[in-house]
């Protein structure tokens, strides 16, 4: 029972560089979203989604794009990395059903832009 | 979007009741509200959840008014360990699906 897997947890990118970050849950969740969250700040949400197929801009989407293509799978990509980017990202996923045991996150991916 | 309003930070004690309450004005009349907690360098564990009146489970209690404009998370006997930051979130309520997380309680308990 994996849960939420993100990978990588660590990565440096140079400024103007793509990439992107992975998120795959096995819970067959249908909501998914990334937040970010600066050191020693609250999480901001980037982009959710409420099933393959569906994304939806969250509070701060700039710079990032999303897709899912799969209930499994929602990848978080970078177009051209920016030092205001560096941070920590999390992944989360939870059944839509009104009554539930919210999210599970993931471990993090801790993103450093030069 | 969502605005909740939550305590920077608090003090407590190891063994003693410690109520941290989020102000959420503007919720949705058909949302719920999620409490999470989180430790450094870790993502956020969901605690409890909500609609109305009091919800209880194994490690909190969670209480709502009837208005729903705020909730208050209850952890009783807290101990070292609970030292963490906590967090309400609601959704958006123009659009619940939004989730929008409060800015966090960082709560500090001493022995």
């Amino acid at each position: 029972n994996a849960g939420v897997t993100q990978t990588p947890k660590f990565q440096v990118l140079k400024t103007g560089q793509s990439m992107t970050l992975q998120c795959a849950q096995d819970m067959n969740h249908e909501y998914m979203s990334w937040y970010r969250q600066d050191p020693g700040m609250g999480l901001r949400l980037i982009h959710y989604s409420v099933g393959a197929g569906i994304t939806d801009q969250g509070e701060v989407p700039n710079g990032y794009n999303v897709s899912r293509s799969t209930t499994e799978d929602f990848p978080l990509r970078l177009l051209s990395a920016a030092p205001s980017q560096t941070s920590v990202y999390f992944c989360a996923s939870q059944s839509l059903a009104r009554v539930t045991y919210g999210y599970t996150f993931g471990s993090g991916t801790r993103l450093t832009v030069v | 979007l969502a605005k909740t309003t939550q305590p920077i930070s608090m003090d407590s004690y190891e063994g003693q009741e410690v109520n941290i309450t989020c102000s959420h004005n503007n919720i949705a009349t058909n949302d719920y509200i999620t409490w999470y907690q989180q430790f450094p360098s870790q993502g956020p564990r969901f605690i409890i959840q909500g609609y109305k009146t009091k919800v209880t489970n194994e490690v909190a209690s969670l209480f709502i008014p009837a208005d729903r404009k705020s909730s208050t998370l209850s952890l009783p006997r807290v101990s070292l360990s609970d030292t963490a930051v906590y967090y309400c979130l609601v959704g958006d309520p123009h659009n619940t699906d939004k989730l929008i997380f409060g800015t966090g309680t960082r709560l500090q308990v001493f022995p």
